[in-house]
């Protein structure tokens, strides 16, 4: 079945270093993919997205390259600041607004 | 705009007792979706409703049951509460094709007692 991995944290890292949240699926079809974000206490928010292979998404620093070849669709960003703490999840969809999350990944950002 | 409202914020409920939550979308979304969140199991997908109808249902028992109004606005209902339902629900709104993404609301806290 469908299904989402990403690498479990939480994810420990000193401001403006590299950050990089491994992402992988397993689809049936061809998936649409996200990455969205949650603060405390907040639902979630969409990071960005890519709808077809090779497609890159981005949005505030963030990217992600959508890779058919190894099923993966890994965040990176290349200086991260102590407001990016938050809980990553990676997720793909399918077919009518059918998503599937992954378990997320806590990241904490040292000043 | 306004963004995905649900209300209410928190809830603390006995077991064996029901609740209805509450979930009004983005002007214009016609999609709503369901999700419950717990620190073990994470994001499970509830249900989604477009048009007043129910279009796709995750695997979850009867006790949990959902629908959604003419003006998009929709409710989910839990009968019959368990410890184990104690969960964060997330209401989240699209157009009608996935492509685009969700966008949720802040979620309701339940909390059974």
């Amino acid at each position: 079945g469908d299904s989402v991995t990403q690498m479990e944290g939480p994810v420990t890292l000193s401001e403006e270093a590299f950050l990089t949240i491994n992402c992988t699926y397993t689809a049936t079809g061809y998936p649409s993919l996200f990455w969205y974000v949650q603060y405390p206490g907040e639902g979630l928010q969409l990071l960005l997205k890519a709808t077809k292979a090779d497609d890159k998404g981005s949005n505030k620093g963030f990217e992600a390259t959508y890779r058919k070849e190894t099923t993966s669709f890994h965040l990176e960003k290349g200086s991260v600041q102590v407001s990016d703490s938050a809980v990553y999840f990676c997720a793909l969809s399918v077919s009518f607004n059918k998503f599937y999350f992954g378990s997320g990944t806590k990241l904490n950002v040292k000043p | 705009k306004a963004g995905v409202t649900q209300t209410p914020r928190y809830l603390i409920k006995t077991r064996g007792q029901q609740v209805t939550l509450s979930c009004s979308p983005i002007s214009g979304h016609r999609s709503v979706s369901w999700y419950q969140q717990t620190p073990g199991q994470g994001l499970q997908f509830l249900f989604e409703y477009f048009s007043e109808t129910q279009r796709n249902k995750g695997n979850f028992p009867g006790r949990f049951s959902g629908r959604q109004f003419s003006n998009s606005r929709s409710e989910m209902n839990v009968s019959t509460l368990e410890l184990g339902d104690s969960a964060l629900y997330l209401c989240a709104s699209s157009l009608s094709s996935p492509g685009g993404g969700y966008t949720f609301g802040s979620g309701t806290r339940l909390t059974v007692v």
